[in-house]
C-alpha cells in the first residue's frame, strides 16, 4: 500500500500572507508527482507535473520544490489572495513492470488552504 | 467537448437502489480513469480503462461496483444495492497517452456527489 501524506490538513491565512504544504511519497519506484487545486463544485486543476529529482516550478505566485531521494514535495503561495482557498493535492505516480506508469495515481488526503481577506 | 464532463453533479438516492454515474472523457483521449473522495480523505482510486477494457480495476471495493466503456470514449459507474458508506465525490479523469511519458497530465472532470440516505 503506497502512502502519500500532506501536511498540513487544513490551513487559515491571512490575505498577502506565504504559506508552503508538504507532500511526502515513496522514494522508490518513482515516476511522477502531480499538485492538483480542487475549488468547490469545480474540476481538480493540474497546477505541476513534477518528474525530476531537484525540479523546481513556477506558476505565478505558486511554485513547487522535489526531492525523490527523500521523498517530499514543497508547495508554495506567495503573497496568499482570497482566490487562491481551494483543496491543494498531491498525487504520486508510481513505475509498473515496463519501466512506465499507466497513470494510477495515488494522492494525499490534501490540504485545504482558506485566505480571509 | 473541451474537458471532461460527468453527469449528474448531484444525485440523492435511498439505500438498495442502483445508481448510474456517467463520465465523458476528453475527445481523443484513451485512457480514463475512476477515483471516490470520501469525506475527509483523498481521492482514491477504483478503475482505470485502456480503450474499451478495464485494465486495472483493483480499486473497486466490492462486486456491487462495476463499470463500463463499450465503446471507448464515454463511461458509467454502476452501482448496485447502494449503501451509505458509498456517499462519495466520484471523480472521472481522462489523459492522452498513459504511459511512456511521465509529464502526461490526467484532466478531472467536477465530480458527481452521490449521497445515499
Amino acid at each position: 500500500i503506497l502512502n502519500v501524506e500532506q501536511s498540513p490538513q487544513s490551513l487559515h491565512v491571512q490575505e498577502g500572507d506565504s504559506t508552503n504544504f508538504t507532500c511526502s511519497f515513496p522514494s522508490s519506484n518513482f515516476y511522477a508527482l502531480h499538485w492538483y487545486r480542487w475549488e468547490t463544485a469545480k474540476s481538480p486543476e493540474a497546477l505541476f507535473v513534477m518528474t525530476l529529482n531537484g525540479d523546481e516550478k513556477k506558476k505565478g505566485r505558486i511554485s513547487a520544490t522535489l526531492n525523490t531521494k527523500e521523498g517530499y514535495s514543497y508547495l508554495y503561495i506567495k503573497g496568499s489572495q482570497p482566490e487562491d482557498s481551494a483543496t491543494y493535492l498531491c498525487a504520486f505516480l508510481g513505475f509498473h513492470a515496463g519501466g512506465t506508469s499507466y497513470g494510477k495515481l495515488t494522492f494525499g488526503q490534501g490540504t485545504i488552504l482558506t485566505v480571509h481577506p | 467537448g473541451a474537458g471532461v464532463s460527468q453527469t449528474p453533479s448531484n444525485k440523492v438516492t435511498e439505500k438498495g437502489k442502483y445508481v448510474e454515474l456517467r463520465c465523458d472523457p476528453i475527445s481523443g483521449h484513451t485512457a480514463l480513469y475512476w477515483y471516490r473522495q470520501s469525506l475527509g480523505q483523498g481521492p482514491e482510486f477504483l478503475i482505470y480503462f485502456q480503450g474499451t477494457g478495464a485494465a486495472d480495476d483493483s480499486g473497486l471495493p466490492n462486486d456491487r461496483f462495476f463499470a463500463v466503456r463499450p465503446e471507448g470514449s464515454v463511461s458509467t459507474l454502476k452501482i448496485q444495492r447502494t449503501e451509505r458508506g458509498d456517499s462519495a465525490v466520484y471523480l472521472c479523469a481522462s489523459t492522452l497517452r498513459p504511459g511512456g511519458n511521465p509529464n502526461t497530465e490526467a484532466f478531472f472532470g467536477q465530480g458527481t456527489r452521490l449521497t445515499v440516505v
